[in-house]
């Protein structure tokens, strides 16, 4: 089974400042990892994900992770936040072993990221 | 291409009722998933098809829940006996093939029990 630690739930910061919303993740099979952004009142959209290679991976809107294998992590970094950044943003992974392979994710509970002006 | 369509956006229903909701995924996207999402939390997962089989089960989904996929298009998540604990947000995602992990959202169905 898998799970997803968000560490923080709520992380303000002013607009141009930089960001990093942290994510720990407990497998024991190899996981998948992404992140989602859901704005107000909307379904959640895709920012990036890892499924092999560099271990540093870019998304959209300006936005990077990069995995951390020893340390089960896969925080999500900006280094100019916007206003319009301002939304939840959640971690998830999911089985990358063949067998069980639905592709269903596991999300943590979410970070609210509040951009100040 | 629209997009992953849900319908009724909002419900709101009394305890006892039976309520359905209705998902349309991206056309030709063969693998459709229903999750649920309360208040403060992250969405978790409830079942999953891919066409018109459904595959996988959570424990979530009691038997009070039931989900269908006729013909591989559309599908229906059924709650009979709504209680109060069901009240939360529906969500629908679905993805093509050999690209299972781009999951694409649709806006969900809040669900409100009184």
């Amino acid at each position: 089974a898998q799970s997803v630690t968000q560490l923080d739930s709520q992380v303000p910061v002013f607009e141009e400042a930089p960001v990093e919303l942290r994510c720990n993740y407990s497998s024991s099979v190899s996981v998948y990892l992404f992140w989602y952004v859901q704005y107000p009142n909307q379904g959640l959209q895709l920012l990036l994900k890892y499924l092999s290679g560099s271990t540093l991976v870019k998304g959209i809107n300006g936005f990077e992770a990069e995995f951390n294998k020893s340390q089960t992590s896969f925080h999500l970094r900006k280094p100019s936040v916007h206003i319009s950044d301002t939304a939840e943003y959640f971690c998830a992974v999911s089985d990358r072993s063949g067998s069980s392979n639905t592709g269903k994710l596991i999300f943590g509970q979410g970070t609210t990221l509040q951009v100040k002006p | 291409d629209t997009g992953v369509s849900q319908n009724p956006r909002h419900k709101i229903t009394k305890r006892g009722q039976n309520v359905t909701f209705r998902c349309d995924p991206i056309s030709e996207h063969n693998r459709l998933y229903w999750y649920r999402q309360t208040l403060g939390q992250g969405p978790e997962f409830l079942t999953y098809f891919q066409n018109e089989a459904q595959l996988e089960k959570s424990r979530l989904l009691s038997d009070r829940f039931s989900a269908e996929r006729p013909k591989g298009s559309f599908s229906t998540l059924e709650i009979q006996r709504t209680e109060q604990g069901d009240s939360a947000m529906y969500l629908c995602a679905s993805s093509l093939g050999l690209a299972i992990y781009e999951q694409y959202f649709g806006p969900g169905t809040r669900l409100t029990v009184t």
